[in-house]
């Protein structure tokens, strides 16, 4: 079956210093891939998704950056958080038939 | 830009009672709508979709409606329960579109 990981659950950054989130999916081939943003008590945003390898598209522009140096992992980036980059970062994947959400990670840059 | 919006952003239930979740869309090129359920701390979990050549889907206890002549969705969720309390998302999808919109989410609370 599908799974679908991401990590950490919780971080705490002080604004300025660098991101990494990992996301990474089980069981499927070549997915179109998602990261989105939700901020507290919000709906979620869009900001990247890639339909393969190598391929990422940008929906706003922003601190944030995307890549997918392989077919089942997609890792959202920032070199310099800012205090605006707080939210839910949400993964999902989907192919053909719905999309499936990982846990989240939590970030609150300080 | 297309956006997908809710019209109530909290609905109280009494539990035992139906719930109905409603949607408006304005993308017309649009052809799949998913409902998704969001706990608290939680990623979405789809509930049920539904594409554009069905006006009518029944799941467990849940129901989704879609009118494409007003582009409104709803959701109905029979005889709800305290572990429906959640925050309710519409999202839709574009005929080939790789990319889901969604609405800003209505909150329930079943109140026992």
């Amino acid at each position: 079956s599908q799974t679908i990981h991401q990590w950490p659950a919780t971080l705490v950054q002080p604004v300025g210093s660098p991101l990494s989130l990992e996301c990474t999916v089980e069981g499927t081939s070549n997915p179109n891939l998602y990261w989105y943003r939700q901020a507290a008590g919000r709906g979620l945003q869009l900001l990247f998704y890639s339909v393969g390898i190598g391929q990422i598209s940008s929906e706003v522009p922003q601190n944030l950056s995307a890549s997918r140096p392989q077919d089942r992992q997609f890792i959202l980036s920032s070199k310099k958080l800012l205090l605006s980059d707080s939210g839910f970062y949400l993964c999902a994947w989907e192919l053909g038939a719905g999309y499936t959400f990982g846990s989240g990670t939590r970030l609150t840059v300080v | 830009g297309e956006s997908v919006g809710l019209h109530l952003p909290t609905l109280s239930v009494q539990e035992g009672d139906n719930s109905i979740i409603n949607c408006a869309y304005s993308n017309s090129a649009s052809d799949y709508f998913i409902w998704y359920k969001q706990e608290s701390g939680k990623g979405p979990q789809f509930i049920i979709d539904i594409r554009s050549n069905m006006d009518k889907r029944q799941g467990q206890r849940v129901t989704v409606l879609l009118n494409k002549t007003v582009k409104h969705l709803s959701l109905q969720i029979a005889a709800t329960q305290p572990g429906d309390s959640a925050v309710y998302f519409c999202a839709e999808e574009e005929a080939a579109g790789n990319k889901l919109t969604f609405g800003g989410g209505t909150r329930v609370l079943v109140k026992p």
